[in-house]
Protein backbone atom coordinates (compact mmCIF):
# COMPACT_ATOMS: atom_id res chain seq x y z
CA UNK A 1 0.00 0.00 0.00
CA UNK A 2 1.54 3.29 -1.10
CA UNK A 3 1.61 6.07 1.66
CA UNK A 4 1.04 9.49 2.19
CA UNK A 5 2.90 11.50 -0.39
CA UNK A 6 4.26 14.88 -0.42
CA UNK A 7 5.71 17.24 -2.42
CA UNK A 8 8.49 19.37 -2.13
CA UNK A 9 10.38 17.83 0.08
CA UNK A 10 11.99 20.83 0.49
CA UNK A 11 11.90 24.26 -0.34
CA UNK A 12 13.77 27.69 0.64
CA UNK A 13 12.08 31.24 0.24
CA UNK A 14 12.30 34.56 1.05
CA UNK A 15 10.32 35.78 3.48
CA UNK A 16 7.67 37.47 1.50
CA UNK A 17 7.10 35.11 -1.01
CA UNK A 18 4.65 32.21 -1.41
CA UNK A 19 5.03 28.40 -1.37
CA UNK A 20 2.46 25.95 -1.85
CA UNK A 21 2.85 22.26 -0.86
CA UNK A 22 0.81 19.34 -2.40
CA UNK A 23 -0.32 16.31 -0.68
CA UNK A 24 -2.16 12.86 -1.97
CA UNK A 25 -3.42 11.14 1.16
CA UNK A 26 -3.28 6.73 1.05
CA UNK A 27 -6.36 5.54 -1.32
CA UNK A 28 -9.67 5.70 0.26
CA UNK A 29 -8.97 7.35 3.47
CA UNK A 30 -11.56 10.15 4.14
CA UNK A 31 -9.53 11.92 6.81
CA UNK A 32 -6.82 14.76 5.77
CA UNK A 33 -4.59 16.66 7.90
CA UNK A 34 -1.86 19.38 7.86
CA UNK A 35 0.71 19.38 10.90
CA UNK A 36 3.36 22.29 11.33
CA UNK A 37 6.27 20.92 13.25
CA UNK A 38 8.66 23.83 14.48
CA UNK A 39 12.38 21.72 15.29
CA UNK A 40 11.97 20.71 18.62
CA UNK A 41 8.16 20.79 18.98
CA UNK A 42 5.42 18.53 18.44
CA UNK A 43 2.94 18.55 15.19
CA UNK A 44 0.17 21.15 15.24
CA UNK A 45 -2.70 20.61 13.65
CA UNK A 46 -3.02 23.35 11.24
CA UNK A 47 -6.35 21.88 9.24
CA UNK A 48 -8.31 18.76 8.79
CA UNK A 49 -10.37 17.24 6.51
CA UNK A 50 -12.91 14.95 6.70
CA UNK A 51 -13.74 14.17 2.25
CA UNK A 52 -13.61 17.87 0.89
CA UNK A 53 -15.07 19.34 3.94
CA UNK A 54 -12.97 21.24 6.91
CA UNK A 55 -13.77 19.83 10.07
CA UNK A 56 -11.39 22.06 11.96
CA UNK A 57 -9.18 25.14 11.49
CA UNK A 58 -9.07 26.84 14.24
CA UNK A 59 -4.75 27.09 13.84
CA UNK A 60 -4.60 28.17 10.43
CA UNK A 61 -3.16 31.36 10.91
CA UNK A 62 -5.80 32.31 7.90
CA UNK A 63 -4.28 35.63 7.22
CA UNK A 64 -1.78 34.06 4.81
CA UNK A 65 -2.12 30.01 5.21
CA UNK A 66 -5.08 28.68 2.86
CA UNK A 67 -5.86 24.77 2.59
CA UNK A 68 -8.08 23.25 0.09
CA UNK A 69 -9.08 19.43 -1.00
CA UNK A 70 -10.43 18.94 -4.10
CA UNK A 71 -12.74 16.80 -4.93
CA UNK A 72 -11.77 14.64 -1.00
CA UNK A 73 -8.81 13.25 -2.63
CA UNK A 74 -5.72 15.56 -3.11
CA UNK A 75 -4.62 18.82 -0.50
CA UNK A 76 -2.61 21.56 -1.05
CA UNK A 77 -1.06 24.11 1.95
CA UNK A 78 -0.39 27.45 0.51
CA UNK A 79 1.84 30.16 2.51
CA UNK A 80 1.13 33.85 1.83
CA UNK A 81 3.29 35.91 1.94
CA UNK A 82 5.92 34.00 4.45
CA UNK A 83 7.30 35.12 7.58
CA UNK A 84 10.56 33.61 8.51
CA UNK A 85 8.64 31.83 11.94
CA UNK A 86 6.84 29.70 9.03
CA UNK A 87 9.90 27.84 8.78
CA UNK A 88 9.07 24.35 9.75
CA UNK A 89 7.97 20.36 8.36
CA UNK A 90 4.85 20.56 6.96
CA UNK A 91 3.18 17.34 6.98
CA UNK A 92 0.74 15.82 5.50
CA UNK A 93 -1.19 12.80 7.10
CA UNK A 94 -4.64 10.58 6.14
CA UNK A 95 -6.35 8.37 8.27
CA UNK A 96 -9.30 6.26 7.13
CA UNK A 97 -12.02 8.10 9.24
CA UNK A 98 -11.71 10.34 11.86
CA UNK A 99 -9.91 10.23 15.11
CA UNK A 100 -11.47 8.60 17.58
CA UNK A 101 -10.38 4.98 16.49
CA UNK A 102 -8.44 5.26 13.60
CA UNK A 103 -4.49 5.67 13.08
CA UNK A 104 -2.73 8.93 11.52
CA UNK A 105 -0.64 8.05 8.93
CA UNK A 106 2.23 10.85 8.42
CA UNK A 107 3.62 11.87 5.02
CA UNK A 108 7.78 12.37 4.54
CA UNK A 109 6.96 16.44 5.27
CA UNK A 110 7.93 19.43 3.26
CA UNK A 111 10.79 21.02 5.17
CA UNK A 112 10.26 24.81 4.67
CA UNK A 113 12.71 27.56 5.37
CA UNK A 114 12.11 31.08 5.20
CA UNK A 115 15.29 33.82 4.97
CA UNK B 1 -6.75 25.05 26.82
CA UNK B 2 -6.49 21.16 26.00
CA UNK B 3 -3.08 20.62 26.28
CA UNK B 4 -0.69 17.68 26.40
CA UNK B 5 2.28 18.09 28.43
CA UNK B 6 5.22 15.54 28.35
CA UNK B 7 8.51 14.83 30.75
CA UNK B 8 11.28 14.92 30.14
CA UNK B 9 11.84 16.70 27.10
CA UNK B 10 15.19 14.90 26.97
CA UNK B 11 16.47 11.72 27.72
CA UNK B 12 20.04 10.07 27.59
CA UNK B 13 20.69 6.61 28.43
CA UNK B 14 23.29 3.92 28.32
CA UNK B 15 22.63 0.92 26.43
CA UNK B 16 20.29 -1.43 28.14
CA UNK B 17 18.99 1.16 30.23
CA UNK B 18 15.58 1.10 30.73
CA UNK B 19 13.41 4.66 29.53
CA UNK B 20 10.47 5.91 30.55
CA UNK B 21 8.07 9.12 29.58
CA UNK B 22 5.16 10.56 31.00
CA UNK B 23 2.21 12.91 29.17
CA UNK B 24 -0.09 14.51 31.52
CA UNK B 25 -3.53 16.37 30.29
CA UNK B 26 -5.52 18.70 32.62
CA UNK B 27 -8.43 17.38 31.10
CA UNK B 28 -9.99 14.05 30.68
CA UNK B 29 -9.10 11.76 27.41
CA UNK B 30 -11.11 9.92 25.02
CA UNK B 31 -8.44 7.90 23.79
CA UNK B 32 -4.76 8.49 23.33
CA UNK B 33 -2.14 7.77 20.83
CA UNK B 34 2.25 7.15 20.82
CA UNK B 35 4.35 7.75 18.04
CA UNK B 36 7.25 7.59 17.49
CA UNK B 37 10.01 10.12 15.45
CA UNK B 38 13.30 8.31 13.98
CA UNK B 39 16.05 12.18 13.66
CA UNK B 40 14.93 13.36 10.50
CA UNK B 41 11.85 11.07 10.09
CA UNK B 42 7.80 11.87 10.37
CA UNK B 43 6.07 10.73 13.16
CA UNK B 44 5.10 6.64 12.69
CA UNK B 45 2.01 5.39 15.20
CA UNK B 46 3.06 3.03 17.75
CA UNK B 47 -0.26 2.33 19.60
CA UNK B 48 -3.71 3.51 20.95
CA UNK B 49 -5.10 3.68 24.39
CA UNK B 50 -8.91 3.53 25.31
CA UNK B 51 -10.11 1.87 28.40
CA UNK B 52 -9.24 3.57 31.71
CA UNK B 53 -6.47 1.82 33.58
CA UNK B 54 -5.44 -0.04 29.91
CA UNK B 55 -2.23 -1.57 29.84
CA UNK B 56 -0.51 -2.85 26.36
CA UNK B 57 3.06 -4.28 25.68
CA UNK B 58 4.71 -4.70 22.16
CA UNK B 59 7.87 -6.70 23.13
CA UNK B 60 10.43 -4.36 25.09
CA UNK B 61 7.51 -1.13 24.57
CA UNK B 62 5.13 -1.23 28.28
CA UNK B 63 1.99 1.66 27.19
CA UNK B 64 -0.04 2.31 30.46
CA UNK B 65 -2.82 4.56 30.28
CA UNK B 66 -3.82 5.76 33.66
CA UNK B 67 -7.36 4.94 35.80
CA UNK B 68 -8.41 8.84 35.61
CA UNK B 69 -7.62 8.71 31.49
CA UNK B 70 -5.40 12.12 32.30
CA UNK B 71 -2.11 10.44 32.20
CA UNK B 72 -0.25 7.62 29.89
CA UNK B 73 3.38 6.71 30.10
CA UNK B 74 5.59 4.90 27.52
CA UNK B 75 8.44 2.31 29.13
CA UNK B 76 10.98 0.68 26.87
CA UNK B 77 13.22 -2.10 28.99
CA UNK B 78 16.57 -2.43 27.96
CA UNK B 79 16.73 0.05 25.48
CA UNK B 80 18.50 -0.60 22.22
CA UNK B 81 20.24 2.17 19.70
CA UNK B 82 17.34 1.50 16.89
CA UNK B 83 15.20 3.35 19.69
CA UNK B 84 16.68 5.92 19.39
CA UNK B 85 14.49 9.36 18.29
CA UNK B 86 11.35 11.61 20.03
CA UNK B 87 8.00 9.84 21.32
CA UNK B 88 4.97 12.03 21.24
CA UNK B 89 2.05 11.27 22.99
CA UNK B 90 -0.93 12.81 21.71
CA UNK B 91 -4.36 13.05 23.06
CA UNK B 92 -8.32 13.12 21.71
CA UNK B 93 -10.21 15.16 23.99
CA UNK B 94 -13.40 13.89 22.74
CA UNK B 95 -13.40 16.44 19.85
CA UNK B 96 -12.59 13.76 17.07
CA UNK B 97 -8.93 16.15 17.14
CA UNK B 98 -5.51 14.74 18.18
CA UNK B 99 -3.50 17.35 20.60
CA UNK B 100 0.09 16.10 20.32
CA UNK B 101 2.47 16.39 23.19
CA UNK B 102 5.78 18.10 23.47
CA UNK B 103 7.91 14.79 22.83
CA UNK B 104 10.41 13.12 24.72
CA UNK B 105 13.76 12.49 22.39
CA UNK B 106 15.59 9.39 23.39
CA UNK B 107 19.30 9.61 22.67
CA UNK B 108 21.15 6.15 23.68
CA UNK B 109 24.98 5.64 24.54
CA UNK B 110 26.49 2.88 22.95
Amino acid sequence: EAGVAQSPRYKIIEKRQSVAFWCNPISGHATLYWYQQILGQGPKLLIQFQNNGVVDDSQLPKDRFSAERLKGVDSTLKIQPAKLEDSAVYLCASSPGTVGGNTIYFGEGSWLTVV
Amino acid sequence: GQQVMQIPQYQHVQEGEDFTTYCNSSTTLSNIQWYKQRPGGHPVFLIQLVKSGEVKKQKRLTFQFGEAKKNSSLHITATQTTDVGTYFCAGNFGNEKLTFGTGTRLTIIP
